[in-house]
């Protein structure tokens, strides 16, 4: 079973909205990512948190940790429809050398 | 861009025929990654390597193996293809633990 849940599997929302979108994990971690997919590319990195850490901005883009519920969201402020991918947050486990995905988020921004 | 390249881009290949995919990177990173993305599973992982002939299984291994000869070539085998094997298959490359991982364009691959 994959270690990452991405939660809502898909999130429609008119621009200029907030966006956010969760994520959930098994196992102890070292750090979380999460990364962008446009349809039919391959994926680009947004943002690393470590596990040390419970916040983190880069732009519009903030992402919070909960270790303690092994959570994390991924909020994406003031939405463009050029924001329109799937999202999906990455773990690295065991022994740190294995990168694993969830599911991913799918959203979609009206303009 | 990080210097990663996935060949071929697309292929289709008959059932049980052998097929080799190559990641290859010029970024003289340590770790990579094979993964294949299906709809509703995300992402997931085949096979990684942690250095030149260090591979190990990922989550969904079976009927595939790997080989990493050279610091910048990853390749991935599928013995004898099967239409379950019909994916897009990623390649992603990571400097160390703490760092992003760069991903190829994919491969789109067909078994008929």
């Amino acid at each position: 079973s994959q270690q990452g849940e991405e939660d809502p599997q898909a999130l429609s929302i008119q621009e200029g909205e907030n966006a956010t979108m969760n994520c959930s994990y098994k196992t102890s971690i070292n750090n979380l990512q999460w990364y962008r997919q446009n349809s039919g590319r391959g994926l680009v990195h947004l943002i690393l948190i470590r596990s040390n850490e419970r916040e983190k901005h880069s732009g519009r883009l903030r992402v919070t940790l909960d270790t303690s519920k092994k959570s994390s969201s991924l909020l994406i402020t003031a939405s463009r429809a050029a924001d329109t991918a799937s999202y999906f947050c990455a773990t690295y486990t065991g022994s740190a050398r294995q990168l694993t995905f969830g599911s991913g988020t799918q959203l979609t921004v009206l303009p | 861009d990080a210097g990663i390249t996935q060949s071929p881009r697309h292929k289709v290949t008959e059932t049980g025929t052998p097929v080799t995919l190559r990641c290859h990177q010029t970024e003289n990173h340590r770790y990579m990654y094979w993964y294949r993305q299906d709809p509703g599973h995300g992402l997931r992982l085949i096979h990684y390597s942690y250095g030149v002939k260090d591979t190990d299984k990922g989550e969904v291994s079976d009927g595939y193996s790997v080989s990493r000869s050279k610091t910048e070539d990853f390749l991935l085998t599928l013995e004898s293809a099967t239409s379950s094997q019909t994916s897009v298959y990623f390649c992603a490359i990571r400097k160390d633990e703490n760092t992003e991982a760069f991903f190829g364009q994919g491969t789109r691959l067909t078994v008929v």
